[in-house]
Order: structure tokens, then C-alpha cells, then sequence
């Protein structure tokens, strides 16, 4: 039974430039959520996709996008890359039923380092 | 805004010490509590969680954690560590009634234990 897969795991980019990241998630989960993680600091929320729609947003930029296929999988984009987008980008997926059962699993991210 | 604060980012101990690593929130409102772990090379995972009920919360590994609400605490503990529990210690938050996915990190405790 595979986990959350993201890819890839590492990324090179320059400012300016755009970004897609892909996440797959544990089989039989409906839910794809996002977060960054930069160096020394804990996973920040970006968004949440159900049913092919963001549900939940953090505090980011509309440069952040993301999207979700019929498969449950998701990508995140970031347009108009920053230097301070670099960053362990992370998915988790979960099954939304009932949220005291709700358990997020966490796939092993994508390393994107803008220059 | 919600907010968490992990006291200690770097902790070293012995086999066989007891840990407590500490936790604060701030949030106006009610709160699920949450301790992720990652051991190295490994995904985030969840320790354990409070919703409601008992304070004295009970993980994996023999983790345990007690929610203290008027000191908007929730610290972790275990009474005697092994060289496997190293790893980095996430705690976090977020309002009852939401989503697991969108949930508040703290900036994490590294433990390295010594053998």
C-alpha cells in the first residue's frame, strides 16, 4: 500500500521563474493538503483540496495555486518564484469523514531551492 | 492569530533519562493539540493528539502528553528515553471543528539521544 509520493524531490530554479510540484496520495484518501517548510522552522499550511476544489487556505500569496484530479492527486504551482520560496515543500493526504478520526499522512516532500 | 512556541530547539540526553519537551499555544478559542515526530530519513508522523476528555493524553512509543488549559500548555513527556527517539518533535494546533489538514506547527525540538 503505497504512502503519499511527491515529486520530485529536488528542484533548481531562478527568481522569476515558475514552479510544479506533484503529489500523490495514500491510497483511499480524498484529501490532498500543502505546506512549506522552510530551514529551522515548523510546516506552514498553504491549502487544502476536496473534491477537486480548495476548501482551506493559509496565509500565502495568490502566486501559490494548486489544483486536484478526479485520482485524488494534486499539484501545487508557484508562479513569480522569490528567494524566500525556497523551501521543503510538503503534502499530506487524508480521508475528511469525521475530523476527530482525520489523520494526516505526510508524504517526504520536494526540496525547491530558487537562486 | 493562533500561535504555537516550542521552548527547547535543540535537547540532549542519555539513554534512560526522562524528556519533557514544552509546548504553548495561544489561540482565543477551543483547540485539538497535536505532537508530530520525525525520525531521521523518515515522514512526519503523529505522536499523538487531544480533542477533548482526559488532559493525560497517551501516544505511541510510550509518549504521553497532558493538556493544561489555563497554563495553554500541552508538553510531551516520556519517563525514559532510548536511542531510536531521536528525531525532530513537532507540536501543533488548531481550532475544534476544523480540519486536521489546517493546523498551526510549532518550529520544532531536535532530541539527539545519546547512547
Amino acid at each position: 500500500d503505497a504512502g503519499v509520493t511527491q515529486s520530485p524531490t529536488h528542484l533548481i530554479k531562478t527568481r522569476g521563474q515558475q514552479v510544479t510540484l506533484r503529489c500523490s496520495p495514500k491510497s483511499g484518501h480524498d484529501t490532498v493538503s500543502w505546506y512549506q517548510q522552510a530551514l529551522g522552522q515548523g510546516p506552514q499550511f498553504i491549502f487544502q483540496y476536496y473534491e477537486e476544489e480548495e476548501r482551506q487556505r493559509g496565509n500565502f500569496p495568490d502566486r501559490f495555486s494548486g489544483h486536484q484530479y478526479p485520482n485524488y492527486s494534486s499539484e501545487l504551482n508557484v508562479n513569480a518564484l522569490l528567494l524566500g520560496d525556497s523551501a521543503l515543500y510538503l503534502c499530506a493526504s487524508s480521508l475528511l469523514g469525521q475530523i476527530t478520526d482525520e489523520k494526516l499522512f505526510f508524504g517526504s516532500g520536494t526540496q525547491l531551492s530558487v537562486l | 492569530a493562533q500561535s504555537v512556541s516550542q521552548h527547547n530547539h535543540h535537547v540532549i540526553l542519555s539513554e534512560a533519562a526522562s524528556l519533557e519537551l514544552g509546548c504553548n499555544y495561544s489561540y482565543g478559542g477551543t483547540v485539538n493539540l497535536f505532537w508530530y515526530v520525525q525520525y531521521p530519513g523518515q515522514h512526519l508522523q503523529l505522536l499523538l493528539k487531544y480533542f477533548s476528555g482526559d488532559p493525560l493524553v497517551k501516544g505511541i512509543k510510550g509518549f504521553e502528553a497532558e493538556f493544561i488549559k489555563s497554563k495553554f500548555s500541552f508538553n510531551l513527556r516520556k519517563p525514559s528515553v532510548q536511542w531510536s527517539d531521536t528525531a525532530e518533535y513537532f507540536c501543533a494546533v488548531n481550532a475544534q471543528g476544523s480540519s486536521a489538514s489546517k493546523i498551526i506547527f510549532g518550529s520544532g525540538t531536535r532530541l539527539s539521544i545519546r547512547p
